[in-house]
Parts: structure tokens; sequence; C-alpha cells
């Protein structure tokens, strides 16, 4: 079982639509990053949280800690969102030298 | 401009052909790292190096080499390339540890024939 579970795998949404991509893991952390990944492109961070909750535009994060989950929101969602999303955790114990990754999320959003 | 900057971003090269991946950022970041992305596997980190002069072996090291001389500059170096090489690489910079924001270049698609 991988330290870092996204769900789900893959999420196709029309245009407009409420969006939410979660992720678990196993292991305490340090911080924990939403990336996004356009196809044939780079990545580009989202978020970084240890706490609570941020937003960003139309992008919403949230971490609960105790539960170790976090979630990645995203409203009036528009077809320039579709990429993979990546979420990744900085594991205690390692100075934040250490990222662990989960596989992503492949997300379409649909005119 | 913030930027992590790679170069090349596509190679193609040939079995044993020693190359070197650049990656640079002009952030003054303490910390820079090397990862491969594998379908199935997803990103995996190779090397990383907390300050000048100090780098240490990441979860897939082997085949890899990495220096870091001055601040700016992290190269990986692949001294004799295998097909199992044949990967998307990202380099990230962040200014302290990755539990500070992350930065991302845009990756180099390398692939060994």
């Amino acid at each position: 079982k991988n330290e870092v579970e996204q769900s789900p795998q893959n999420l196709t949404a029309q245009e407009g639509e409420f969006i939410t991509i979660n992720c678990s893991y196993s292991v305490g952390i340090s911080a924990l990053h939403w990336l996004q990944q356009h196809p044939g492109g780079g990545i580009v961070s989202l978020f970084m949280l240890s706490s609570g909750k941020k937003k960003h535009g139309r992008l919403i994060a949230t971490i609960n800690i105790q539960e170790k989950h976090s979630s990645l929101h995203i409203t009036a969602s528009h077809p320039r969102d579709s990429a993979v999303y990546i979420c990744a955790v900085s594991p205690l114990g390692t100075s934040g030298s250490r990222l662990t990754f989960g596989e992503g999320t492949q997300l379409t959003v649909n005119p | 401009e913030a930027q992590v900057t790679q170069n090349p971003r596509y190679l193609i090269t040939v079995t044993g052909k020693k190359l070197t991946v650049t990656c640079s950022q002009n952030m003054n970041h303490e910390y820079m790292s090397w990862y491969r992305q594998d379908p199935g596997l997803g990103l995996r980190q190779i090397y990383y190096s907390m300050n000048v002069e100090v780098t240490d072996k990441g979860d897939v090291p082997e085949g890899y080499k990495v220096s870091r001389k001055e601040k700016r500059n992290f190269p990986l170096i692949l001294e004799s390339p295998s097909p199992n090489q044949t990967s998307l690489y990202f380099c990230a910079s962040s200014p302290r540890t990755m539990n500070t924001e992350a930065f991302f270049g845009q990756g180099t698609r390398l692939t060994v024939v």
C-alpha cells in the first residue's frame, strides 16, 4: 500500500461543476503539497499546507492532520483546469528533505 | 521572474553515452532535488541537496550522480545511461526544505535507446 493514496484516479466533469480530489496518507507529516501538471508541461505548486485551509482564486485546499487527510476543491471548474493533480507529503523525521508522492488524479473538464 | 530552469527539455541518447541534465534556480534557495516520473510509479526522488556541497540519496539513486558546487546549480549526471533510465525528470527547489513552498522545473524527457 502506498504511503500516499489519491482518489479518484480519474475524474471527468462538466464546466462549472464543483470538484473534489482527496488525498490520504499513512505517515506523520510536516507538510503537504498540492501540485498541478498539465500535459507536456512542468509541475506547478498550488498549495503547501501544514494545517487548516488555504484558498487561491477558485482553488481551496484543506487538511485534517488527525485524520491524515487532505482535499483539493475546485469551484466553478473550467476546461483549463484539466490537468493531473498530485498530492505530496513531507514525512516527519526527514527534516523536510523528502517528498512522497501520490500517483495523481487526472482531471478532465468538458465545456 | 522566479524560476527553476532545466536543460535540455528533450533528449534522445544511446546506451552508455554520458550525459548531464542541468538545473538552475534564481531564487537563492538552499534546497534542491531531482525526481523521475514514470507511468504507474508516479514521482520518485533521486537525489537532494540541503545546501552547497551537501547532497544525499533519495529513493532511486542508482545510476545517477549529482553535484552542488554553487547554490544556484544542481546538475544530474548519468555516467552510463541505460534504457531503464528513460523517464521524465524534474528538478525542484525550495527556500530551506520541502516543509516550505516548492518550485519545480519544466521537466526533461529523456529517452535512452
